[in-house]
């Protein structure tokens, strides 16, 4: 599996402030996502980072409240800005190993999340 | 919108019985996937399935997809306390990679 880094691991913040989390992966990848978690609920997709583009928002989920960008393709960060209690959740990095001579098939691996509280 | 449900949402067990969890999704997708998510811990993938009538199976743990059915499922066989853990089924609806989680399944084993 690719190797994925995030930081903060954890943070808690003020209302009101931003908190950009960084993304490293060891290998290039072509796709990379941002998904939040809510305290106790299932995962949900924010958006997908692009390299060397704006990134692409799902649905509920806008550019100013969750900046994002894509420098290269091992590195991404979020930024979730103007926080508030709402946004107390665990953000995690996916990224997609396309099948080659490692699998036959496309593969999505986490990363071990940044958990924000915001008071 | 395609919706994934799992059932049940919670699930204690003993040890070294069987059970399955079911995850249900709306559209006609062919690409499933299995994670596991111990506390405060990522996902950690089990399974990736592709196509209808896959089946994969790793230790005590083998999942199904009937795409037809639109049911996926996820066997433990002779449960033991090391799967304790919550388990989440998701679906690729458009072969984007983008993937849509159910509501996930808590398992609990008990001694």
């Amino acid at each position: 599996s690719a190797v994925i880094s995030q930081k903060p691991s954890r943070d808690i913040c003020q209302r009101g402030t931003s908190l950009t989390i960084q993304c490293q992966v060891d290998s290039q990848v072509t796709m990379m996502f941002w998904y939040r978690q809510q305290p106790g609920q299932s995962l949900t997709l924010i958006a997908t980072a692009n390299q060397g583009s704006e990134a692409t928002y799902e649905s509920g989920f806008v550019i100013d409240k969750f900046p994002i960008s894509r420098p290269n393709l091992t590195f991404s960060t979020l930024t979730v800005s103007n926080m508030s209690p709402e946004d107390s959740s665990i953000y995690l990095c996916s990224v997609v190993r396309i099948a080659g001579l490692r699998s036959s098939y496309n593969e999505q691996f986490f990363g071990p999340g940044t958990r924000l509280t915001v008071l | 919108e395609l919706k994934v449900e799992q059932n049940p949402l919670f699930l204690s067990m003993q040890e070294e019985k069987n059970y399955t969890i079911y995850c249900n999704y709306s559209t006609t997708s062919d690409r499933l996937y299995w994670y596991r998510q111990d506390p405060g811990k990522s996902l950690e993938s089990l399974f990736v399935l592709l196509s209808n009538g896959a089946v994969k199976q790793e230790g005590r743990l083998m999942a199904s997809l009937d795409t037809k059915a639109r049911l996926s499922t996820l066997h433990i066989t002779a449960a033991v306390h090391d799967l304790s853990a919550t388990y989440f089924c998701a679906v690729d609806d458009f072969g984007n990679e983008k993937l849509t989680f159910g509501t996930g399944t808590r398992l609990t084993i008990i001694p």
